[in-house]
């Protein structure tokens, strides 16, 4: 059975500090990852894919790859209220797999 | 350029009855996949369609189906609902290219209560 663990939090972190959420996965052979963004009765909106070992920066986020430790991160620099959400990993196979997902709650 | 659209928004059934969700996807887009969500389950892939076809199908009763048009249009229904079918069904589209699993982005769900 696949597998994507995340922590379910929720995660505080105040205004202005950077939130770390993190994801470990179990098959060994995943290729792709990605970082999906979900408000509170809305749909999951996509932030990052990352592919490659190592860092992936966009703008405030930025996405780290471990294969070896088959292990993925999001990282939210300047945290903002309006960064609350639940935050989803998901790792290709044959479809997309999904954790849990975490939740964060940056408090002003 | 347009979202994935889902219709209807919202749904309420009752017990024993079928239902038929529809989901448009981004314009270009050949890949259709379907997702649950639940409170207690999180997203829970349901199958997928590409090209009119069922590509992949996750662990769901066969009381869930689904089909593709030509136009890349899905549809899914789900026959003699139970009060467990009570979800958030999201559809999900991205080019799908080659056989490597490419970015989807979802439409904004239907939310289904049955009662």
């Amino acid at each position: 059975q696949k597998e994507v663990e995340q922590n379910s939090g929720p995660l505080s972190v105040p205004e202005g500090a950077i939130a770390s959420l993190n994801c470990t996965y179990s098959d060994r052979g995943s290729q792709s990852f990605f970082w999906y963004r979900q408000y509170s009765g809305k749909s999951p909106e996509l932030i990052m894919f990352i592919y490659s070992n190592g860092d992936k920066e966009d703008g405030r986020f930025t996405a780290q790859l471990n294969k070896a430790s088959q292990y993925v991160s999001l990282l939210i620099r300047d945290s903002q209220p309006s960064d609350s959400a639940t935050y989803l990993c998901a790792v290709n196979g044959r479809e997309l797999i999904f954790g849990t997902g975490t939740r964060l709650q940056v408090f002003p | 350029k347009a979202g994935v659209t889902q219709t209807p928004r919202y749904l309420i059934k009752t017990r024993g009855q079928q239902v038929t969700l529809s989901c448009s996807p981004i314009s270009g887009h050949r890949s259709v996949s379907w997702y649950q969500q639940t409170p207690g389950q999180g997203l829970q892939f349901l199958f997928e369609y590409f090209s009119e076809t069922q590509r992949n199908k996750g662990n769901f009763p066969g009381r869930f189906s689904g089909r593709q048009f030509s136009n890349s249009r899905s549809e899914m229904n789900v026959s003699t609902l139970e009060l467990g079918d009570s979800a958030l069904y999201l559809c999900a589209s991205s080019f799908r290219q080659g056989k490597s699993q490419e970015t989807q982005y979802f439409g904004p769900g239907t939310r289904l209560l049955v009662l």
